[in-house]
């Protein structure tokens, strides 16, 4: 049982290229969402998921886009990156339950250049 | 204003102290998250509280639903209990559900000192 997966774990971007963060889990977990941790800022909800199929917009979406497929993956794609979106990237996972607790992914720190 | 609001920022904190963080929130909430976050590292989770109190060791978590207040504990700290501690809130609609959304703290610094 591997929790949440997340990859790369590092990663360097030259302003305007575009790639994809993965997520992945393996505990049948129905919601899952991605926050962007910055300095002086805390962790904010970018985008999250309550199926597959089913995603929405959370409080800081814009240069991002996600789709959910699968339950088990939950990927975030920067579309143009800019230096604006140097952060450290988490991914979690939760069950359609008020009292389940949430397992993150180690994280993905992006630097855009 | 942030929903939920954390002090101190920064605790700086001699080996064997105790030490209480603290966490305030205005939105109604079903649980109460505290998180551990070592340096360069991932994000762990410590306590789910929806009342009362729970024990892990040497860190207690306490909830005051009537007050939305809520603190976590550390007893005889250790230089290894150095780390960003996060208390976290689920983002509920009206009707009560929060989708896996979470609204989260500013974070405490701790750093404890041998």
């Amino acid at each position: 049982n591997a929790g949440v997966t997340q990859t790369p774990k590092f990663q360097v971007l030259k302003t305007g290229q575009s790639m994809t963060l993965q997520c992945a889990q393996d505990m049948n977990h129905e919601y899952m969402s991605w926050y962007r941790q910055d300095p002086g800022m805390g962790l904010r909800l970018i985008h999250y998921s309550v199926g597959a199929g089913i995603t929405d917009q959370g409080e800081v979406p814009n240069g991002y886009n996600v789709s959910r497929s699968t339950t088990e993956d939950f990927p975030l794609r920067l579309l143009s990156a800019a230096p604006s979106q140097t952060s450290v990237y988490f991914c979690a996972s939760s069950r359609q339950r008020r009292d389940y607790g949430y397992t993150f992914g180690s994280g993905t720190r992006l630097t855009v250049v | 204003k942030n929903e939920v609001e954390q002090s101190p920022q920064n605790l700086t904190a001699q080996e064997g102290e105790f030490i209480t963080i603290n966490c305030s929130y205005s939105v109604g909430i079903s649980a109460l998250h505290w998180l551990q976050q070592h340096p360069g590292g991932g994000i762990v989770s410590l306590f789910m509280l929806s009342s009362g109190k729970k024990k892990h060791g040497r860190l207690i978590a306490t909830i005051n639903i009537q007050e939305k207040h809520s603190s976590l504990h550390i007893t005889a700290s250790h230089p290894r209990d150095s780390a960003v501690y996060i208390c976290a809130a689920p983002l509920a609609n009206a009707g009560g559900t929060s989708y896996g959304k979470l609204t989260f703290g500013q974070g405490t610094i701790l750093t404890v000192h041998p």
